[in-house]
């Protein structure tokens, strides 16, 4: 079993629908959260990180921890063909990224 | 602009042959890291360092080596011993006791 189980999609959906993206994970050692965002032929870049459980929200985009069931997800609100990309969650352990297969979103315009 | 720059953006390779992907950083990040990405697979760790001089190995390293002899410079050499070297490769680097990384643009090597 993978540290970090995430759904590679794809998904598809109209623009202005609300994404929803989530992983699981199996190590309890995991502190820290992230969000990356990947455009093809390119290196993610870090869209938002948190620490407790509970809710975080910037701009459109709102993640979203529940420590005690190891579950993460990622709302993307009133989505945009420019959110069309490839997510991937990462936790971390000892300052190391453990990373989710990543889920392949593309919004229709 | 600061910023990670990998080099070349593409390379083809013999199989049996060695390549050396270069990874520089002048971002004055402590930490620098390898990793290798599959379709499907997300991202796997090959190799990291935290300060220069010293490095440990991630969880696919067999087949890859490292060298940290300059803070701003972390090259990683696909050996010949590696079987499957053709994938997309991400350099990425951060400030100690941080956790967002910043990663370069890759290095898409083709084995043929």
């Amino acid at each position: 079993q993978k540290e970090v189980e995430q759904d590679p999609g794809p998904l598809s959906v109209p623009e202005g629908a609300i994404v929803s993206l989530n992983c699981t994970y199996s190590n309890s050692a995991f502190q820290y959260f992230m969000w990356y965002r990947q455009y093809s032929r390119k290196g993610p870049e870090l869209l938002m990180y948190t620490y407790s459980s509970g809710n975080k929200e910037d701009g459109r985009f709102t993640a979203q921890v529940d420590k005690s069931s190891k579950y993460i997800s990622l709302f993307i609100r009133d989505s945009q063909p420019s959110d069309s990309a490839t997510y991937l969650c990462a936790m971390e352990d000892d300052y190391k990224l453990s990373f989710g297969a990543g889920t392949t979103v593309t919004v229709r315009a | 602009d600061g910023g990670i720059t990998q080099s070349p953006k593409y390379l083809f390779r013999k199989e049996g042959q060695n390549v050396t992907l270069s990874c520089e950083q002048n971002l004055n990040h402590d930490a620098m890291y390898w990793y290798r990405q599959d379709p499907g697979q997300g991202l796997r760790l090959i190799y990291y360092s935290q300060i220069v001089n010293d490095f440990q190995k991630g969880d696919i390293a067999e087949g890859y080596s490292v060298s940290r002899e300059k803070k701003e410079s972390f090259p990683l050499t696909v050996t010949s011993a590696q079987k499957n070297p053709t994938a997309f490769y991400l350099c990425a680097s951060s400030m100690r006791g941080s956790y967002g990384y910043t990663f370069g643009s890759g290095t898409r090597l083709t084995v043929v």
